[in-house]
């Protein structure tokens, strides 16, 4: 099975940084067939990015995606306060659409 | 707008079944995958399979094999997943979310329903 591993797990961050999640699968995702979702408490997972740098719809231009291969990064260029929140990365190029462990983003 | 509502939250012995549903609106059911993916308290992601709507075709991860299945009932959109022989490491909030379309297009999971929290407890 194809293991994502995201980093950092913890990013401690203030409102107006950066922030630069990674996700390294062991495998190599075809077609770049990764996603981003975020996840606030109490709710559902929701789609951020998709086949690597797409954006879902209705998602900022802050947010974006890059990578290929075994490295992919979900940048988030300057931080809202409703960003702080756990985000996870998804391959979804072959069953099993295994996730990552997920990187908690959260307010300094 | 599109939704996907599922069924209300429910305590279970170990050794039980549940079964959970999710019902889509504001599209059409069998065009698209349905997968399930659950989540235990304070924990990840965890994909559990897909299934076809439209044929009924099945995909579940190996760890969840014997134990789930996935339907559907396309003449209300609903879509279930069962899971049964429950143990306590069950207890999770479960997701239905919409998949690819069955003409091949994948966005990986696009919409989610709100989760459905099953608690196995004796």
């Amino acid at each position: 099975e194809n293991v994502l591993t995201q980093s950092p797990g913890t990013l401690s961050l203030s409102p107006g940084e950066r922030a630069i999640l990674s996700c390294r699968p062991s495998q190599s995702i075809s077609s770049s067939f990764l996603a981003w979702h975020q996840q606030k408490p109490g709710q559902a997972p929701r789609l951020l990015i998709y086949a690597a740098s797409r954006r879902a719809t209705g998602i900022p231009d802050r947010f974006s995606g890059s990578g290929s291969g075994t490295d992919f990064t979900l940048t988030i260029s300057r931080l809202e306060p409703e960003d702080f929140a756990v985000y996870y990365c998804q391959k979804y190029d072959s069953a099993p659409w295994t996730f990552g462990q997920g990187t908690k983003v959260e307010m300094k | 707008q599109l939704q996907l509502v599922q069924s209300g939250a429910e305590v279970k012995k170990p050794g039980a079944s549940m079964k959970v549903s999710c019902k889509a609106s504001g599209y059409t059911l069998t065009d698209f995958y349905v997968h399930w993916v659950r989540q235990a308290p304070g924990q990840g992601l965890e994909w559990m399979g897909w299934m076809n709507p439209d044929n009924g075709d099945t995909y579940y991860h190996q760890k969840f094999r014997g134990r789930v299945t996935m339907t559907s009932d396309t003449s209300i959109s609903a879509a279930y997943i069962e899971l049964s022989s429950l143990r306590s490491d069950d207890t999770a909030v479960y997701y239905c979310a919409r998949g690819g379309t069955l003409s091949g297009i994948r966005r990986s999971n696009d919409y989610w329903g709100q989760g459905t929290l099953i608690t196995v407890s004796s």
